[in-house]
């Protein structure tokens, strides 16, 4: 089983859509929780940090769910802008894995 | 805030040539440093991390080997490259709270 696991999509919505990516993780002792994005042929940049009690970034809502491990992304209201890949990293202070990436393509 | 600067920012090179690619760091910084390595449509691999000054760790046997000369400089380096050398190689230093912070990469394309 893989350390950190996410659907490879791509998800293929319309604007304005929600959408919500999964990421589930091997190790329960994880402490850190993160979403990246990646655009294409770019370096992956931090979107958000996951917290236990769940947490929102204006259309973004990541939550954590420790008994099943896994962590979640929600999209509202979905833009042209969103299209991107979306990393989960999971780990402990400097030991970081990251899921191999959801494909998020948001069509006029 | 830390940036992380790696040169070139893209690469074609021969199989058998060698390799070298450089990372620095600059502002804060967390003295752990790492390389990573993508290929096309895929996840990032883990290929070396580094807590200070000679201490490097690889995580997957390979044809590449990491070095860290100075507290700010971690480089990668091959002495014969192979196709599968091929991807995408991210510098990168863990920030904390704010995860990671990479560099903007090098595309390495063997031919």
């Amino acid at each position: 089983r893989k350390e950190v696991e996410q659907d490879p999509g791509p998800f293929n919505v319309p604007e304005g859509a929600t959408v919500a990516f999964n990421c589930t993780y091997s190790n329960s002792a994880s402490q850190s929780f993160f979403w990246y994005r990646q655009d294409c042929r770019k370096e992956p940049k931090l979107l958000m940090s996951v917290y236990s009690s769940g947490n929102e970034d204006g259309r973004f809502t990541a939550q954590l769910n420790r008994a099943s491990q896994y962590i979640s992304l929600l999209i509202r209201d979905s833009k042209l802008s969103d299209s991107a890949t979306y990393l989960c990293v999971v780990g402990n202070n400097n030991d970081m894995r990251f899921g191999a990436g959801t494909r998020l393509t948001v069509k006029p | 805030s830390q940036t992380i600067h790696q040169w070139p920012a893209t690469l074609v090179q021969p199989v058998g040539s060698p390799l070298s690619l450089e990372c620095t760091v600059e502002g804060t910084s967390n003295p752990n440093l790492y390389w990573y390595r993508q290929a096309a449509g895929r996840g990032l691999q883990l290929l070396f991390y580094s807590v200070g000054i000679g201490q490097i760790s690889s995580e997957v046997p390979q044809n590449l080997s990491a070095s860290r000369p100075q507290d700010r400089q971690f480089i990668l380096s091959s002495k014969k490259l192979l196709l599968s050398d091929s991807g995408f190689y991210l510098c990168a230093s863990p920030g904390g709270s704010r995860g990671y912070t990479f560099g903007s990469g090098t595309r390495l394309t063997v031919v």
